[in-house]
């Protein structure tokens, strides 16, 4: 069965500093999608990065990069520059390949402090 | 650019009430998953449609069923509630099964009183 661990329930970041939000995974699948959800206070789900297993090139998205390392089955967000904004809650999920679903990690709470 | 919709966005019902739950999917987006996400909770999957079939099923109560629609819109129901039902229910979208990335609506909050 396929398996998402976030370790980190909360963490702290100074604004403008970079921090990373760690994600590990577990799948016998050979082929399959690793994802960055921020979820705001308001609660809605926004969608930051896609990461395929096969993808050579780690993704970025503007201050968002995803540390890849597949044989450590780590799916590491990097949030360059935070911003008072971005404190949130960060879920790194993964989509079964038969079917489509995401299983989500626990999430990792995000507080910039100014 | 387009989004999910979900309606309503608020919801409060007593026990054993039913509630209705609609998603209108970003267009030319066949593809449509329910999510359930307790309280301090990670989202977790209910049921998908690909198509109009119900394609995966996950840890759905059998007091709610879904369907979708000819317009691709889907409705989530549920019946007998229970407080254990609040919760905020997520509607996601996607170009098709295989698709990447999915794009999740604003979400309903359900207050089971």
């Amino acid at each position: 069965a396929q398996k998402i661990t976030q370790t980190q329930p909360g963490m702290f970041v100074q604004e403008k500093e970079a921090v990373t939000l760690d994600c590990t995974y577990d799948t016998s699948d050979q082929s399959y999608g690793l994802f960055w959800y921020k979820q705001p206070s308001s609660g809605e789900m926004i969608f930051l990065i896609y990461q395929g297993s096969y993808d050579e090139q780690n993704a970025t998205e503007g201050r968002y990069s995803l540390n890849f390392q597949k044989a450590r089955k780590s799916a590491n967000l990097v949030i360059s520059a935070s911003q008072l904004g971005d404190s949130a809650m960060y879920f790194c999920a993964m989509r079964e390949t038969k079917g489509g679903k995401l299983i989500f990690g626990q999430g990792t709470e995000l507080s910039v402090k100014p | 650019a387009a989004g999910v919709i979900q309606s309503p966005r608020h919801l409060i019902k007593e026990k054993r009430e039913t509630a209705t739950l609609k998603c209108y999917p970003i267009p030319r987006h066949d593809t449509v998953y329910w999510y359930q996400q307790g309280p301090g909770q990670d989202p977790q999957f209910l049921i998908s449609f690909y198509e109009k079939m119900q394609s995966d099923k996950g840890s759905i109560p059998d007091r709610f069923s879904a369907q979708q629609f000819s317009d691709y819109h889907s409705e989530l129901n549920m019946s007998s509630l229970e407080l254990g039902d609040s919760a905020l229910y997520f509607c996601a979208s996607s170009v098709s099964q295989a698709s990447e990335t999915q794009y999740f609506g604003p979400g309903t909050r359900l207050l089971v009183l």
